[in-house]
């Protein structure tokens, strides 16, 4: 059982907006401003999409976006598009650990 | 564009061990933070281990006192050694780095798999 909880899946049509939501506790999430979120999709290597809650690395696209209130953080992926559609990954560093922990990950389709 | 390049993987029985590599496609960039990510089959990620810049390492709790990491003499490069080795460490293994932190990875593999029969 992950440590953070996401949603199995989410659908959107092509231009439409996604969220993905990931929900921790005070001792990860909420507690810490280091969220991760990753793109799976097959064959591919992962990709870093956000990092301490709302950054984005300089490659990734303004459509994929973060943000947190409390415990949950949050993906959004916005005007969905068919290459979009894979497996997201939350992550966040916690004080239970010295490593981080993921979510369980959410199926993105794309309708 | 640094990549990095897993090798090592294959079938093994229960109780084996094996080596996994990864190496990096180029050298401008000091990974600091190096890392082994597992996904087992239909499940989720799970970070395996991290080694910090002072060649410290951090292990899950799943595979501590069997998994063993280490970095290479050559900048960039990093291994994992896989001992007592059980069905359940069956996965997809990914070697991750990033320059900045021992918690996110910006730089990954496209993983090695690892087979453990009983």
């Amino acid at each position: 059982q992950s440590a953070l909880t996401q949603p199995a899946s989410v659908s959107g049509s092509p231009g439409q907006s996604v969220t993905i939501s990931c929900v921790g506790t005070s001792s990860d999430v909420g507690g810490l401003d280091s969220v991760s979120w990753y793109q799976l999709l097959p064959g591919k290597a992962p990709k870093l999409l956000i990092y301490d809650v709302a950054k984005r690395p300089a490659v990734i696209s303004y459509r994929f976006s973060g943000s947190k209130s409390g415990n949950t953080a949050s993906l959004t992926i916005s005007e969905l598009q068919a290459e979009d559609e894979g497996d997201y990954y939350c992550s966040s560093v916690t004080k239970r650990t010295t490593l981080a922990a993921f979510g369980g990950g959410t199926k993105v389709t794309v309708l | 564009e640094v990549r990095l390049v897993e090798s090592g993987g294959g079938s093994i029985q229960r109780g084996g061990s094996l080596r996994l590599s990864c190496a990096a496609s180029e050298f401008t960039l000091n990974l600091d933070y190096m890392s082994w990510v597992r996904q087992a089959p239909g499940k989720g990620l799970e970070w395996v281990s991290v080694v910090f810049p002072d060649g410290t390492a951090s292990y899950a709790d799943s595979v501590r006192g069997r998994f063993t990491v280490s970095r290479g003499t050559s900048k960039n490069t990093l291994y994992l050694q896989l001992n007592s080795l059980r069905v359940e460490d069956t996965a997809v293994y990914y070697c991750a780095g990033d320059t900045h932190s021992s918690s996110r990875a910006d730089y990954w593999g496209q993983g090695t798999l690892v087979t453990v029969s009983s």
